[in-house]
């Protein structure tokens, strides 16, 4: 089945410095990438979406400048968390569907990503 | 407004119980709904539903449509420990294919 590798799985920063985070389609290709934040016992909040190769389209509330989202080829995607904060540790999760229509069984999640900023 | 309502939003059982969770929606373009289940990390997929009636097997748990009445159940039975998870329902509605989410039910299944 498709697989999307999510790295890194947790990570510590100090507040005012930036954290990348990797999303890789493994045997498919994301033509379209969402990009999720998830709050201790919240659902999932969609934070923006991505198409290969375009600027991504970003959700009502979400600073797009200090999250920046590259999506230059179908098989990567990145969130990048500028500036962080205490207040951005969350859980960051990536999913993406695949080209040809969307997945028979959905869409793909990636681990996701524990940010904690200190 | 799309939207995605989950009930109950928690739910206690013992071993061997069955449960039946409900998500409820309103959607102007339908698309499909999908069923995830969340342990302590990212969501992992369950079932997508297009059509009504058409019941999705996998193991114990099992799901199904209502488009008429706009709902989905999602049936566990024989429920185990390892069940307990929060369960998410999404609904992928309109052209740019993005999700929304219920709030999850939360399942504890005690031994």
């Amino acid at each position: 089945g498709a697989v999307v590798s999510q790295h890194p799985s947790w990570v510590i920063c100090k507040s005012g410095t930036s954290v990348k985070i990797e999303c890789r389609s493994l045997d498919f290709q994301a033509t379209t990438m969402f990009w999720y934040r998830q709050f201790p016992k919240q659902s999932l909040m969609l934070m923006a979406t991505s198409n290969e190769g375009s600027k991504a389209t970003y959700e009502q509330g979400v600073e797009k400048d200090k999250f920046l989202i590259n999506h230059a080829s179908l098989t990567l995607s990145t969130l990048t968390v500028t500036s962080a904060h205490p207040e951005d540790s969350s859980f960051y999760i990536c999913s993406a569907r695949d080209g040809q229509g969307g997945l028979s069984y959905g869409y793909t999640f990636g681990s996701g990503t524990r940010l904690t900023v200190v | 407004e799309d939207k995605v309502v989950q009930s109950p939003l928690s739910l206690v059982v013992h071993e061997g119980d069955t449960v039946t969770l409900n998500c409820s929606y309103e959607v102007t373009n339908f698309r499909s709904l999908l069923w995830y289940k969340q342990e302590k990390k990212a969501p992992t997929f369950l079932f997508m539903l297009t059509s009504s009636g058409i019941e999705k097997k996998s193991g114990r748990l099992s799901s199904i449509l209502d488009k008429k009445e706009l709902f989905s159940i999602l049936n566990i039975t024989a429920t185990q420990t390892g069940d307990s998870a929060v369960y998410l329902c999404a609904l992928n509605a309109g052209n740019n294919r993005k999700l929304i989410w219920g709030l999850g039910t939360s399942l504890a299944v005690n031994p």
